[in-house]
């Protein structure tokens, strides 16, 4: 699987946007751009993926690069509960069977009041 | 509605002990995960199983044998325990669309392991 770089950590007031990036300078054409996140004491789940489009959902919005080299998750007003490890994973679209998730160092967010 | 529940939260044993792990996900999906999550946070895939087969074993120590009883359950036991195993072990489950990019992966609570 292509790597992926994320910030170890950052930090944000609550009620405001954040800007997650991750960088994939590496990554293949057939490789879709997937985050997940893990809060304290939980399993990791499903935020948003995409593969050129930007992409909204209820839980934040994904914009990717023109060139595919990097992606950033927005979150478009954070709350306490968004306080999590944030995971940018890349998945190749001919992934075989049962596929794993290969996660890295993930972006600690840090939300304060 | 647990979607995957994992049993026991905890679990405390000595060095040398057999111990089993169990998994089970009501959502009906057809394969199932093993994570390790070790002290420094690293998440790392263990297993995974697709219609009770074994398709992934990532170089785990032959001391684990998952068992996948039925599609719903997939449980790991562990012998001759060792202080390096002590982690949080994460279960999951996904639908498997043929080999799709998207196969949203659902994560348990995880299991604390410590062997003392």
């Amino acid at each position: 699987d292509a790597k992926t770089t994320q910030p170890n950590s950052m930090e944000s007031n609550e009620e405001e946007p954040v800007h997650l990036p991750c960088n994939h300078s590496t990554i293949s054409g057939t490789d879709y751009i997937h985050w997940y996140r893990q809060l304290p004491s939980q399993g990791p789940e499903y935020v948003i993926h995409g593969l050129t489009s930007n992409v909204n959902n209820r839980m934040a919005s994904l914009a990717i690069a023109e060139d595919r080299k990097s992606s950033t998750l927005i979150l478009h007003r954070a709350t306490l509960r968004d306080a999590a490890v944030y995971y940018c994973i890349l998945r190749d679209v001919n992934t075989g069977t049962a596929s794993k998730l290969t996660f890295g160092t993930g972006t600690r967010l840090q939300v304060t009041l | 509605d647990t979607a995957v529940s994992q049993t026991p939260k905890y679990l405390v044993t000595q060095m040398g002990n057999d111990k089993s792990i169990k998994c089970e996900q009501n959502l009906g999906h057809d394969t199932m995960y093993w994570y390790k999550q070790d002290s420094k946070k690293f998440l790392k895939i263990m297993f995974s199983y697709n219609n009770k087969e074994l398709i992934i074993n990532e170089t785990v120590p032959n001391r684990f044998s998952p068992k996948s009883p039925d599609k719903a359950h997939l449980n790991l036991h562990i012998n001759s325990l060792e202080l390096g195993d002590s982690a949080v072990y994460f279960c999951a489950s996904s639908q498997d669309l043929g080999g799709s990019y998207y196969n949203e992966q659902f994560f348990g609570p995880g299991t604390r392991l410590t062997v003392l």
